[in-house]
């Protein structure tokens, strides 16, 4: 069974359009969060979610918008997609405690907007 | 706050020889330090990790690391380099101090080439 799983992988948009990732984990976490890979393979966090209240929001545009309906889940919906926004985009799970918070990350989805 | 540096961008070494990918951090707190690794078009897979027990810690595939207070590093090693480590690797830390899910830094990652 898959962990985290985020759909779809790969995502091929115009620029202007309005998308949405989903991801879900079946590990009874409490935080999940969303991480933007950029081309230089470097890896930034966006958001978190804990117990469906966003307690990280780091600067990132307000064209993104996490939305998370239940602990299991938290989405990323994009609207007005620019060039930009081409990266790949992880999901991530924590069980938050105070010995560690090892994360579970999904397996990525590959946004690319032309 | 916390921080994450990674010395180096590229590592080449040849397939039998040993592996070293040095990582510094940077906490306010107690930290817990992560060693994740990302093969080409591939998620991220935890390596090992950190978190205040033993200072050498060892992980999958034969890698292991040492957090070094005095130092604040958590180099990455392993004796003998095989094929299939070929893969970007990503020194991470987590501060534990926080109220809320503060999230994982991640560093730079390194490049690891392996020659035949």
């Amino acid at each position: 069974d898959t962990a985290v799983s985020q759909t779809p992988k790969y995502l091929v948009t115009q620029m202007g359009n309005d998308k949405s990732i989903k991801c879900e984990q079946n590990l009874g976490h409490d935080t999940m969060y969303w991480y933007k890979q950029d081309s230089k393979k470097f890896l930034k966090i966006m958001f978190s979610y804990n117990n469906k209240e966003l307690i990280i929001n780091e600067t990132v545009p307000n064209r993104f918008s996490p939305k998370s309906p239940d602990k299991a889940h938290l989405n990323l919906h994009i609207n007005s997609l620019e060039l930009g926004d081409s990266a790949v985009y992880f999901c991530a799970s924590t069980v938050r405690d105070h010995m560690n918070t090892e994360a579970f990350f999904g397996q990525g989805t590959r946004l690319t907007v032309v | 706050a916390q921080s994450v540096t990674q010395l180096d961008s590229h590592v080449s070494v040849s397939e039998g020889t040993p592996v070293l990918l040095r990582c510094n951090y940077s906490s306010s707190y107690s930290p817990s330090l992560f060693w994740y690794v990302q093969h080409p078009n591939k998620g991220l897979q935890l390596l090992l990790k950190y978190t205040s027990a033993a200072t050498l810690v060892k992980g999958i595939n034969g890698f292991e690391a040492e957090f070094k207070k005095s130092e604040t590093s958590f180099h990455l090693t392993k004796p003998s380099a095989h094929m299939s480590d070929a893969a970007e690797y990503f020194c991470v830390v987590s501060d534990r101090a926080g109220g809320g899910a503060d999230g994982l830094t991640f560093g730079k990652g390194t490049h690891l080439i392996i020659q035949p």
